[in-house]
């Protein structure tokens, strides 16, 4: 699996916006970008997931460079409840056949100051 | 509401015991896997199922052993040659339908956290 970089942790304040970086510089044309948050003590939450474009949804955006070679996760407003493990991951297109094995690795620690 | 519910949430065990950790799932999802999960680190697949009565090694199977007898159930037993089971255990899921097909999306349990004595 190609892989993933990201800072080990991050310190935002409550209400301002929040960019977490990713780099996978050694992306394949066909990997999908997926970020998932773990808060403490439960399993990991999908967040939002991503090719090419930019995406965004209820919990955040997805910002993709153009040659996809790193994304950003943005929270728009932190609260407290957002204060988690973030983790970018790659994976390729799931087939819905079979299984899909996502690898985590340590993920960035955000701290959301009040 | 469809989830996955794992149990123990805590288990203690002395060492040389083997225990079953319970993952059951009501999403109807074909696929089901076990995470471990050792402070401070990311997750590392166990085993994983893509279908009834059949299951492949993860990354670091040895010392556990699982079944797949019925689609709702993955059980995850720690044996005691597991030399460091000390650990949070997590128990995941993948659908065919909906958002999980185009996303592969993975629904994770709330865990079980494994303490040797």
């Amino acid at each position: 699996d190609a892989k993933t970089t990201q800072p080990n942790s991050m310190e935002s304040n409550e209400e301002e916006p929040v960019h977490l970086p990713c780099n996978h510089s050694t992306i394949s044309g066909t990997d999908y970008i997926h970020w998932y948050r773990q808060l403490p003590s439960q399993g990991p939450e999908y967040v939002i997931h991503g090719l090419t474009s930019n995406v965004n949804n209820r919990m955040a955006s997805l910002a993709i460079a153009e040659d996809r070679k790193s994304s950003t996760l943005i929270l728009h407003r932190a609260t407290l409840r957002d204060a988690a493990v973030y983790y970018c991951i790659l994976s390729a297109a799931y087939s819905g056949a079979g299984s899909y094995q996502l690898t985590f690795g340590k993920g960035t620690k955000l701290s959301v100051i009040p | 509401d469809g989830g996955i519910t794992q149990s123990p949430k805590y288990l203690f065990r002395k060492e040389g015991q083997n225990v079953t950790l319970s993952c059951e799932q009501n999403l109807n999802h074909d696929a089901m896997y076990w995470y471990r999960q050792d402070p401070g680190q990311g997750l590392r697949l166990i085993y994983y199922s893509q279908i009834v009565n059949d299951f492949q090694k993860g990354d670091i199977a040895e010392g556990y052993s699982v079944s797949r007898e019925k689609k709702e159930s993955f059980p995850l037993t720690v044996t005691s040659a597991q030399k460091n089971p000390t650990a949070f255990y997590l128990c995941a899921s993948t659908g065919t339908s909906g958002r999980a097909l185009n996303t592969g999306e993975l629904f994770f349990g709330e865990g079980s956290r494994l303490t040797v004595l």
